[in-house]
């Protein structure tokens, strides 16, 4: 069964910084790309970043750029999402999910339950 | 950057009624569109890849169209479980776009 678990949520002053991660399992996580989405409360679906399988393929939406890392360690089945410079409209769920197939440019086929980050001074 | 246009935002719609949701992209992005129902309080789910290819375990009631930059997410025949905010995808090129949202509620 595919597993996709966030943590590193939080509340956290504008300008700070925060790390989450996504730990998967139920599937081979070297082989697919992953990304993560985020969900202000009360609002729509907004991409944030991908990477492919292997972790040489990334891309940002420019609402993060240059202030958000992702990375993965497929030797631990995880995906990291290193947020610096935070603002209170970063504030939002942020689900991790699952590439379809094997292409960096994909659909989601299982997603996470979510962390919340809290933006507030 | 394709951007992803649907509508309407919300619909009511009568159980049993076809509804049909549409999605404009900016520019040609061939099939490469996704759909995805999530329900209040839920994690999203994909329906539909591919613009037209149904994912495993979807009803039949869901089904998907268009090429290029038009599409469509049609249920045939609307039910109580199917409230929900639908979204489409651009998974063409970066950024991977969504949609707004159309908010599914029965009447």
């Amino acid at each position: 069964e595919v597993q996709l678990v966030e943590s590193g949520g939080g509340l956290i002053q504008p300008g700070g910084s925060l790390r989450l991660s996504c730990a998967a399992s139920g599937f081979t996580f070297s082989s697919y790309a992953m990304t993560w989405v985020r969900q202000a409360p009360g609002k729509g679906l907004e991409w944030v970043s991908v990477i492919s399988a292997t972790g040489g393929t990334i891309f940002y939406a420019d609402s993060v750029k240059d202030r958000f890392t992702i990375s993965r360690d497929n030797s631990k089945n995880t995906l990291y999402l290193q947020m610096n410079s935070l603002r209170v409209e970063d504030t939002a769920l942020y689900f991790c999910a699952k590439g379809y197939g094997s292409a960096t440019y994909n659909a989601f086929d299982y997603w996470g339950q979510g962390t919340l980050v809290t933006v507030s001074s | 950057d394709i951007q992803m246009t649907q509508s309407p935002s919300s619909l009511s719609a009568s159980v049993g009624d076809r509804v049909t949701i549409t999605c404009r992209a900016s520019q040609g992005i061939s099939n490469d569109l996704a759909w995805y129902q999530q329900k209040p309080g839920k994690v999203p789910e994909l329906l539909i890849y591919g613009a037209s290819t149904l994912q495993s375990g979807v009803p039949s009631r869901f089904s998907g169209s268009g090429s290029g930059t038009d599409f469509a997410l049609t249920i045939s025949s609307l039910q109580p479980e199917d409230v929900a905010t639908y979204y489409c995808q651009n998974y063409n090129s970066a950024p991977l776009t969504f949609g707004g949202g159309t908010k599914a509620e029965i009447k």
